[in-house]
């Protein structure tokens, strides 16, 4: 069956260290991915998208990795903040002719000082 | 600044109610969407929309009802309300025209609705 999967336990860091979170996927063929905060009581908003023939990309402090091979895609935050406590979530788009986004459960982002 | 835009922000509905949500957007967006977010569960595409007059089914589009008759609006209606349908609803939209490849989804704030 297709299923994505993000680690649904909180990962906990300390202020000014990198945070990765995964994102893995299995029996989907993405055309691109997309990651996704949401705050507690709010709506996802988007961050970053990575096409399928792109391996990484950077958006000032955040990282996004690609890996079609592992089916996986990874999401650093470097230099954290408590500000980018939060849940992320990522998001398959199957093709570029679709608009549906398949979305993962999210895993929450605690950073402490 | 408003963007997508959803009313109400809570309701409580007894079981076999009806009710609809409201949904508008000020960005001129062609593609619009519905999802529901269920506690530790992903979104879930309800209904969405390629423009006006135009609707398809999502993933769990039993229960619901769409209709687009302006490109600004995507009303979701619920006929028959059940415990099930308890959940968080989330309006968005994208524009085709303008990303043909990104399709970024802008969401608004969310309708907290509980069937009693």
């Amino acid at each position: 069956s297709q299923k994505i999967e993000q680690n649904s336990e909180a990962l906990n860091i300390q202020e000014g260290k990198t945070a990765t979170l995964t994102c893995n996927y299995t029996n989907y063929s993405p055309a691109y991915l997309q990651w996704y905060r949401q705050d507690p009581g709010r709506g996802p908003v988007f961050l970053l998208l990575i096409r399928e023939n792109e391996k990484e990309k950077r958006k000032e402090r955040l990282k996004v990795t690609f890996d079609t091979t592992l089916k996986q895609s990874l999401f650093h935050i470097t230099a954290s903040q408590p500000a980018d406590s939060a849940t992320y979530l990522c998001a398959l788009r199957l093709s570029y002719n679709t608009d549906k986004l398949i979305f993962g459960t999210g895993t929450r982002l605690q950073v402490f000082p | 600044n408003a963007g997508v835009t959803q009313t109400p922000k809570f309701r409580i509905l007894k079981i076999g109610q009806s009710m609809t949500l409201q949904c508008t957007q000020d960005m001129n967006h062609n593609y619009m969407y519905w999802y529901r977010q269920d506690p530790g569960m992903g979104l879930k595409l309800i209904y969405y929309s390629v423009g006006a007059g135009i609707t398809d089914k999502g993933e769990v589009p039993n229960g619901y009802n769409v209709s687009r008759s302006t490109t600004e609006d995507f009303p979701l209606r619920l006929e028959l309300a059940a415990p099930s349908q308890t959940s968080v609803y989330f309006c968005a939209s994208s524009s085709q025209i303008r990303d043909p490849s990104g399709n970024t989804i802008y969401f608004g704030e969310g309708s907290w609705l509980t069937v009693v």
